[in-house]
């Protein structure tokens, strides 16, 4: 079955890096895209196609791809950044799946 | 201005049934594929399906297949989603997102959350 792994928590001090990893067999032929949801909020579009910004997202906000494995990186992270973040990505056959999340908690 | 904005909350009884909507502005309602995601209280994204109001086209995710009805009426470039007996595990937040290039989601609603309770 179609799965993405995602690390269920991440920690960080204000000022450091969060590294989130999303993993997925679909990922070494399909982007991986991210999105931030903030407690009782929708879901903000983060990233597309790995690594791509949308309008209006920080720069510290950056992504890559390696194999079945993308990267979310938050560089400098601010404590408004605590918040759940999904990866998600299509299958071949036309069907799209979210990772399970993974909470950023900004120590 | 891109914007989904979506019907209110909802308190229903189990076997109930139940319409959410969508409603789209700023873009081409008909040409973009607009999807639905459930997210339980406490739990992650769920896909629910998508649909193309051009053509009605509709791709239910295998977990809610025969589970909810999507649909849509491009005069009004708005998107339904609806059930025909509600049961206490579709409590939830529902959102639409529209998708963009088929491959991920550009904007979102608000979300509409539905309690089904006796």
């Amino acid at each position: 079955s179609y799965e993405l792994t995602q690390p269920p928590s991440v920690s960080v001090s204000p000022g450091q890096t969060a590294r989130i990893t999303c993993s997925g067999d679909a990922l070494a032929k399909q982007y991986g895209y991210w999105y931030q949801q903030k407690p009782g909020q929708a879901p903000v579009l983060l990233l597309y196609k790995d690594s791509e910004r949308p309008s209006g997202i920080p720069e510290r906000f950056s992504g890559s791809s390696s194999g079945t494995t993308v990267t979310l990186t938050i560089s400098g992270v601010q404590a408004e950044d605590e918040a759940d973040y999904y990866c998600q990505s299509p299958d071949s056959s036309g069907t799209y799946f979210f990772g399970s999340g993974t909470k950023v908690t900004v120590l | 201005e891109v914007q989904l904005v979506q019907s209110g909350a909802e308190v229903k009884k189990p076997g109930e049934s139940l319409k959410i909507s969508c409603k789209g502005s700023g873009y081409s309602f008909s040409t973009y594929w607009i999807g639905w995601v459930r997210q339980m209280p406490g739990k992650g994204l769920e896909w629910m399906g998508i649909m193309y109001p051009s053509d009605s086209d509709i791709r239910y995710s295998p977990s809610f297949e025969g589970q909810v009805t999507i649909s849509a009426d491009k005069s009004i470039t708005t998107a339904y989603l609806q059930w025909s007996s509600l049961k206490a595990s579709d409590t939830a937040m529902y959102y639409c997102a529209r998708l963009t290039g088929v491959d991920y989601f550009d904007y979102w609603g608000q979300g509409t959350l539905v309690t089904v309770s006796s």
